[in-house]
Formats: structure tokens, C-alpha cells, sequence
């Protein structure tokens, strides 16, 4: 199975801040990783797939980017309604896999 | 607008059985696989199962550490998947989440609000 090690588990930051969190794949998964935003009473919401590409209808201050098995999501000028937590999926084989997760909270 | 509803959780004895209900609308459900996603309390997500659809003979994966316990099913008349799991163990405690993806997309996107499943004596 791919083990996806996500960084940091937890992360603090103000409103208006960029901030990034890091997925590394064990073995090579091409450019196939997502990233899922995830909040109390709501759906999980895909932001990310493919790497790089934005899901319709999700802000530009989100944005991926991968370097071999390296993978970051990055969230500039932080808003008030991007606190949460934050998962990414490999989707090149199965099983699925996911990372563990980051909080991303109000400093 | 898709619309993803799980339901058919409660609380369960270890050594029980339960059938999980994802009924879909809003999306021409012949066209995706429709998967299980678990989330054990305070824990992170972990792929439970896929089955195709009628064109790939609605074949089905399953994560390994649940294989041989855990059936899913569906019924396209219906638009609705089934996940059963048998032999539950207190560790089947989660959230269960049903999300649908392509054969070209292994992404979800889009996801059900979840289920919660106890397994408790």
C-alpha cells in the first residue's frame, strides 16, 4: 500500500496568512493526489485533484503543487472559513489511501 | 444537485452485523463507482470499498484489513449502494461515508454527510 505522510498534524495561523501543508507518498503516485477540506456538519469538500488542479468552484487562494512525491497545498491570505482539517488521497492505485491529516486552527 | 445520503447506523454488539444504506440523486448513478470511506473517533479517513458500475460488471475492491467481513452491493434501479459488515468488532467504530468517483477520476468529488456506526456491549 502507499503510506501518505502528512505534515504537520497541527498548524496555527491568522486570517490573511499564507500557509502550506505537505503530503510525501511512499513510492511514486505520479501527479494522482488529492486534497480534501473537512468541517464540523458538512460534507467533505474536494478541493484539489490531480496534483494541481482546482476543483470547480473553490477559490484561487488554494493551490497544489508536487515535486516527485512531494505534495503541498498551499492556502494564501487565509480566511475566516478555512479553518479546519485538511486530508490528502493518493488516487493512482488501490487501496486509497489518505494522509492523517492537518488542523489548520485560529492563532 | 448530488445528493449522497448514508443511513441504516446505530449501535451494534461486537459479533454483530450491519447494513449501510447510500441512497444518490442528482447524477446519472450508471456513470460512477461509488465507494466507503471510515473515520474512527478523532482518527483519519480509511478507503473501505468500491464497487463499479454495471460496466464493469459491478466489480468491487476492498481494503484488506476488512476484507472477507465487509460486502457492497448495489441497486442501480434505486441509485443506492450497500455496505455490509459482519463479525463487527469495537474497532468498526467510525463514521462511514459514502463518495462516488470515475473510472477516470479516483478522486471523490463528492461525499456524504456520513453515518455513524457504534460498536459497543
Amino acid at each position: 500500500d502507499v503510506q501518505m505522510t502528512q505534515s504537520p498534524y497541527n498548524l496555527a495561523a491568522s486570517p490573511g496568512e499564507s500557509v502550506s501543508i505537505n503530503c510525501k507518498a511512499s513510492k511514486s503516485i505520479s501527479k494522482y493526489l488529492a486534497w480534501y477540506q473537512q468541517k464540523p456538519g458538512k460534507a467533505n469538500k474536494l478541493l484539489i485533484y490531480d496534483g494541481s488542479t482546482l476543483q470547480s468552484g473553490i477559490p484561487s487562494r488554494f493551490s497544489g503543487s508536487r515535486s516527485g512525491t512531494d505534495f503541498t497545498l498551499t492556502i494564501s491570505s487565509l480566511e475566516p472559513e478555512d479553518f479546519g482539517l485538511y486530508y490528502c488521497q493518493q488516487h493512482n492505485e488501490y487501496p486509497y489511501t489518505f494522509g492523517a491529516g492537518t488542523k489548520l486552527e485560529l492563532k | 444537485e448530488v445528493q449522497i445520503l448514508e443511513t441504516g447506523g446505530g449501535l451494534v454488539k461486537p459479533g454483530g452485523s450491519l447494513r449501510l444504506s447510500c441512497a444518490t440523486s442528482g447524477f446519472n448513478f450508471n456513470d460512477y463507482f461509488i465507494n466507503w470511506v471510515r473515520q474512527a473517533p478523532g482518527k483519519g479517513l480509511e478507503w473501505v470499498g468500491q464497487i463499479r458500475h454495471r460496466y464493469y460488471d459491478h466489480a468491487t475492491y476492498y481494503a484488506e484489513s476488512l476484507e472477507g467481513r465487509v460486502t457492497i452491493t448495489r441497486d442501480d434501479s434505486k441509485s443506492t449502494v450497500f455496505l455490509q459488515v459482519n463479525n463487527l468488532r469495537t474497532e468498526d467504530t467510525a463514521i462511514y461515508y459514502c463518495t462516488r468517483n470515475t473510472y477516470v477520476f479516483h478522486f471523490f468529488d463528492y461525499w456524504g454527510q456520513g453515518v455513524m456506526v457504534t460498536v459497543s456491549s
